[in-house]
């Protein structure tokens, strides 16, 4: 079974600074890892995720984040916020043992406060 | 596309009645996803289908709790007899093969259970 944790539960942030929300996860096969965020009354959206490859991954709305193996994490980067972005950030892992997809397994969210 | 589509986004009942969520997944998506969201356990896996074959049930909290797949187009999650402690936002997700689990939310159905 894997796990994640979200060290943050809220982060409050001044507009145009920058912001790194924090995500760790457990899992003793390889993950997927993702990020979502939800608006107030909405559903989650995908921002960005990590298949394979490269451990830089770039999402949108200008956010990126990068997968550490050695550390299990898995830490998400805005160089300079906007007051749109408040909202929720989840952290989100997934196992993919070629039989199939699998359920995703959700960090508790982060809520992003951002400070005019 | 449309995106998944839930249906109803607010619903309020009494306990002991019957409540039933609906699903529409994105056309061509094989996987159908139910999560709930409460603030004291966060965002937790249902029940998921492939091919709208029930392959993981362990989430459900009970036998209260039933979900179907009729068609490759629509999901029902039904709770019967509702309880207070039901009370969430229903999220239903479609992943398509293939894609390594990237998943498609809907909107929520923000359930109330009085």
């Amino acid at each position: 079974a894997q796990s994640v944790t979200q060290l943050d539960s809220q982060v409050p942030v001044f507009e145009e600074a920058p912001v790194e929300l924090r995500c760790n996860y457990s899992s003793s096969v390889s993950v997927y890892l993702f990020w979502y965020v939800q608006y107030p009354n909405q559903g989650l959206q995908l921002l960005l995720k990590y298949l394979s490859g490269s451990t830089l991954v770039k999402g949108i709305n200008g956010f990126e984040a990068e997968f550490n193996k050695s550390q299990t994490s898995f830490h998400l980067r805005k160089p300079s916020v906007h007051i749109s972005d408040t909202a929720e950030y989840f952290c989100a892992v997934s196992t993919y043992s070629g039989g199939g997809a699998d359920g995703l397994t959700f960090g508790k969210g982060t809520h992003l406060i951002i400070q005019p | 596309d449309a995106g998944v589509i839930q249906s109803p986004r607010h619903e309020v009942t009494e306990m002991g009645q019957e409540v039933t969520l609906r699903c529409k997944p994105i056309s061509g998506h094989d996987y159908l996803f139910w999560y709930r969201q409460t603030m004291m356990r966060g965002l937790e896996l249902l029940i998921y289908f492939n091919n709208n074959v029930p392959i993981d049930d362990s989430g459900m909290p009970e036998d209260r709790f039933s979900a179907k797949m009729p068609n490759a187009s629509f999901s029902t999650l039904k709770i019967q007899p509702s309880e207070p402690r039901d009370s969430a936002v229903y999220f239903c997700a479609s992943s398509p093969e293939g894609t390594k689990n990237i998943q498609y939310f809907g909107a929520g159905t923000r359930l109330s259970v009085l």
